[in-house]
């Protein structure tokens, strides 16, 4: 199967910027994709990247490197309703295989 | 645009008891996802299809553990016999192909005592 790796969990204050690391085997690959989930709910897309560089959408930003099997999602001016966890997802060989997630906990 | 409908939300049943969810895709879909999300980690597929084709089943503990897409529409998983370590949140997702965004239903938290 893909290995996805990302740090299990990370803590920011209000307002501030946090970058969350994603890195995946490149065999195969046809899309990395990043999902938001807060407790007790479904995961939720936020962006996708197939090509390299970034995407930018609002407060959150997606990159891709393909050559180096690693992404980061970006989110600025962070708001308490950002805390969740927040999921990379690998297309590759007609799957979608994701990671276990990195919980985001943002303090006031 | 309706989304994906899982039924039922919640379960508790006793090991070794049977149980069966129910997930309804998003209208025109042909991948459709069975995913076992135990707490505090990510989702793990268990069974992919395309239409009423198996796609990945290489996760699925086939001994317990058994799916179906009749007429590659609606999907049901069911699990005989239930074990403790299957308490968990079982997502169905859904998407046009393998590879492109997958939406994904609210889940069916399973709990086995």
């Amino acid at each position: 199967g893909q290995n996805i790796d990302q740090p299990t969990e990370m803590t920011a204050t209000e307002g501030a910027i946090v970058q969350i690391n994603c890195t995946y085997q490149t065999s195969g690959f046809n899309g990395l994709f990043w999902y938001q989930q807060h407790a007790g709910e479904a995961p939720t897309f936020l962006s996708y990247n197939v090509l390299d560089g970034l995407e930018e959408k609002g407060r959150f930003s997606s990159f891709l490197s393909r050559s180096k099997g690693y992404s980061y999602l970006l989110l600025k001016e962070l708001q308490m309703k950002d805390s969740a966890s927040y999921l990379c997802a690998q297309a590759a060989g007609n799957k979608l295989t994701f990671g276990g997630g990195t919980r985001v906990l943002v303090k006031p | 645009e309706a989304g994906v409908a899982q039924s039922p939300r919640y379960k508790i049943i006793e090991k070794r008891q049977s149980v069966a969810f129910w997930c309804n895709p998003i209208s025109g879909h042909a991948t459709l996802y069975w995913y076992q999300q135990i707490l505090g980690q990510g989702p793990k597929l268990l069974i992919q299809f395309q239409n009423n084709g198996v796609v990945d089943d290489s996760q699925l503990p086939k001994d317990r553990f058994s799916a179906e897409r009749l007429k590659g529409v609606d999907s049901t998983l069911k699990i005989q016999p239930a074990k403790l370590e299957d308490s968990a949140v079982y997502l169905c997702a859904s998407s046009l192909m393998g590879d492109t965004e997958a939406f994904f239903g609210q889940g069916t938290r399973l709990t086995v005592v």
